[in-house]
């Protein structure tokens, strides 16, 4: 299993484009997360899903969107990229809401916005 | 929501055991303590939860006071690949139900040859 795979590992914008962050898992997990890191910070949750289909607003969802049309897939768009979205983004899936559930992230993508 | 208070950093000898506290004074009787830690730039990675009971698996031990306001978690023979920041999160209610977690700033632990 690859569990969590996150593509492009890193990517340079200017101010203004956009584009969209592919999150990947192979384990069947029904939650997927996108979370945003800034330096010397802990991670603040952006959006998740907890299940195709579905999305919802985590703590810092502005100038974020998500799409989830896949049970293994989690989207992350930036429409119109701005300096302050230069973070490095972690994706996450756990198996279910019970009281247990793991979260398995990926490697994350760097992303600096010029 | 349940807030975690961590010293900002620690070191510990090779070899020996690390010992990371964290408080959670307003945690609810039903969330969970989870620790995770983030190797260099790496995505977090699962250590340990628990409840009330302390835990122990093969990466670590986890010891949550009677009262649930601290725990501890534990790594009996710290080497130096275990220097990482370490974070402990006290799981969270979302809406619908859900969970979701909240990351303070963790606890930068250096492990010393």
């Amino acid at each position: 299993n690859a569990g969590v795979t996150q593509t492009p590992k890193f990517r340079v914008l200017k101010t203004g484009q956009s584009m969209t962050l592919l999150c990947a898992q192979d384990m069947n997990h029904e939650y997927m997360y996108w979370y945003r890191q800034d330096p010397g910070m802990g991670l603040r949750l952006i959006h998740y899903s907890v299940g195709e289909g579905t999305t919802a607003k985590g703590e810092v969802p502005d100038g974020y969107n998500v799409s989830r049309l896949k049970k293994q897939n989690f989207l992350l768009g930036l429409e119109s990229a701005a300096p302050s979205q230069t973070s490095v983004y972690f994706c996450a899936s756990s198996y279910s809401r019970v009281t247990q559930e793991t979260q398995y992230f990926g490697p994350g993508t760097r992303l600096l916005v010029l | 929501d349940a807030k975690t208070t961590q010293p900002p950093s620690m070191d510990c000898a090779e070899g020996r055991a690390a010992n990371l506290p964290c408080n959670h004074s307003t945690i609810s009787g039903n969330e969970y303590v989870y620790w995770y830690r983030q190797i260099h730039s790496q995505g977090p990675q699962y250590i340990i939860h628990g409840l009330k009971n302390n835990e122990t698996n093969e990466m670590a031990s986890l010891i949550i006071t009677e009262d649930r306001k601290s725990s501890t978690l534990i790594l009996p023979h710290a080497t130096l690949r275990d220097t990482a920041v370490y974070y402990c999160i006290v799981r969270a209610a979302g809406t619908s139900g859900t969970y979701k977690y909240i990351f303070g700033t963790g606890t930068r632990l250096k492990v010393l040859a």
